[in-house]
């Protein structure tokens, strides 16, 4: 069965500062994996996705990830954090059938100080 | 803007009443969805529709009914809810079922009395 990792419940990083948030997958195939994005009060947004090719993407806001096959890990990045993106944010790796369901990590949950 | 649209944003609602949610997207999208969020946690995944039809019921209680009028709409009608029902209610929809991202909608934030 797939399942997701994010190990860091909780991150703080002051304004400016680069950000990773890490996240790990088990899956039996090739992944299809997704960053979302979630604000106080609001749904949640896609920051960007992986679905083949080239194993490092970018997404909006200045987010990157990385998807590294032998680590079973697919990273996100950003140089230089701004207050706004003070988030809850989730990854998730989409179903291996089109009958499946998506599989969301617990998320964390990103601080940033001014 | 939120290209999926959930109303309405708050509902308060007595345990004997009935309600409705709705959810609309117009991006011509065939698989929509219903989660279910508590505060701190990942979206709970209830209902899945594929062309219409329900394709996962996440073993919900009956007192969550969903419905799906037509590819555009996706209702979750409400009854005799129980306190620890209270939560951030998200729709979502994606191209087809399975590995599209899903586009959410802001969500009802309901509480039950």
């Amino acid at each position: 069965a797939q399942s997701v990792t994010q190990p860091d419940i909780h991150i703080t990083v002051s304004e400016g500062a680069s950000l990773e948030l890490r996240c790990n997958y088990s899956y039996g195939a090739t992944p299809y994996l997704f960053w979302y994005v979630q604000s106080p009060g609001q749904g949640l947004q896609l920051l960007l996705k992986y679905f083949s090719g080239d194993t490092l993407v970018q997404g909006i806001k200045g987010f990157e990830a990385e998807f590294k096959r032998s680590q079973s890990s697919f990273n996100l990045r950003k140089p230089s954090v701004h207050w706004s993106d003070a988030a809850e944010y989730f990854c998730a790796v989409g179903a291996q059938t089109n009958a499946g369901k998506s599989t969301f990590g617990d998320g964390t949950t990103l601080t940033v100080k001014p | 803007d939120t290209e999926v649209t959930q109303t309405p944003k708050h509902l308060v609602m007595g345990m004997t009443n009935k309600k409705s949610l709705k959810c609309e997207q117009h991006m011509g999208h065939r698989a929509m969805y219903w989660y279910k969020q508590k505060a701190k946690k990942p979206p709970e995944l209830m209902f899945v529709y594929s062309y219409e039809k329900l394709s996962i019921n996440e073993s919900v209680p009956s007192r969550f009914s969903p419905e799906c009028p037509n590819s555009s709409l996706l209702n979750l009608h409400l009854h005799a809810l129980q306190p620890e029902d209270s939560a951030l209610y998200l729709c979502a929809s994606s191209r087809w079922v399975g590995n599209q991202p899903q586009h959410f909608g802001d969500g009802t934030r309901l509480s039950i009395l």
